[in-house]
């Protein structure tokens, strides 16, 4: 019930395409899905993050959809550029106690100029 | 913008000996973790600690782990007895305020265990 299913495992875009990473998780209790951007050698970075209330948010590039019902959320890319490469992680937690990130399996994506 | 620190950045170590990971988190955070991300894995959360004790663990966090914040800038993974399948990056985080959702990573502690 803790899991988050993420995917493909790998994705190839050509530049100035749009690249779209799913998530689903299980657990209702579930209140905060944040995606997070990982360069080789680099922890994880907070690239944007959404609460179920909200069904969209977008920040420049990169929006996040959220389907409650279905307990899925998805991050696009628009105008994918070369330096999107990377690895992609979304992840889930509740903002009561510990606040623990459980993330899914992680996207590698590869921009192709 | 604030980082948190990780050192050393890796770390190789024979199976049984003790290792410990080092973190300097943002400084006027409050909140600890530790992660770790077997390669090829995803990142899984260890233990989160707040107010000087341990908040929350999982069950990889068994007897063989413990965590501890020595002073005021500190805060450290120390493994006892290692085993090969402990071998992973670890990475530590820090975050402000309770209900402050922004999780800042550090760089991670790559841990090879022969």
């Amino acid at each position: 019930q803790q899991q988050v299913k993420q995917s493909p495992q790998s994705l190839i875009v050509q530049k100035g395409g749009i690249s779209i990473i799913n998530c689903a998780y299980e657990n209702t209790a579930f209140d905060y899905f944040p995606w997070y951007q990982q360069f080789p050698g680099k922890g994880p970075a907070l690239l944007i993050a959404i609460r179920p209330d909200v069904s969209e948010k977008k920040e420049g590039r990169f929006t996040i959809s959220f389907n409650k019902s279905a307990k899925q959320f998805s991050l696009h890319i628009m105008d994918s550029q070369p330096g999107d490469s990377a690895t992609y992680f979304c992840a889930a937690s509740t903002l009561q106690g510990a606040q623990k990130l459980v993330f899914g399996q992680g996207t590698r994506l590869t921009i192709n100029p | 913008e604030p980082e948190v620190t990780q050192t050393p950045s890796h770390q190789v170590t024979q199976m049984g000996q003790e290792v410990i990971l080092r973190c300097v988190p943002i400084s006027n955070h409050l909140y600890f973790y530790w992660y770790r991300q077997i390669l090829g894995q995803k990142v899984e959360f260890l233990v989160s600690f707040y107010n000087n004790e341990i908040s929350e663990k999982s069950e990889i966090f068994d007897d063989q782990f413990s965590v501890e914040r020595p002073d005021g800038s500190n805060f450290t993974l120390k493994i006892r007895s290692t085993k090969l399948e402990d071998s992973a990056m670890y990475f530590c985080a820090s975050r402000w305020y309770s209900y402050d959702e922004k999780l800042f990573f550090g760089s991670g502690t790559q841990l090879s265990v022969l």
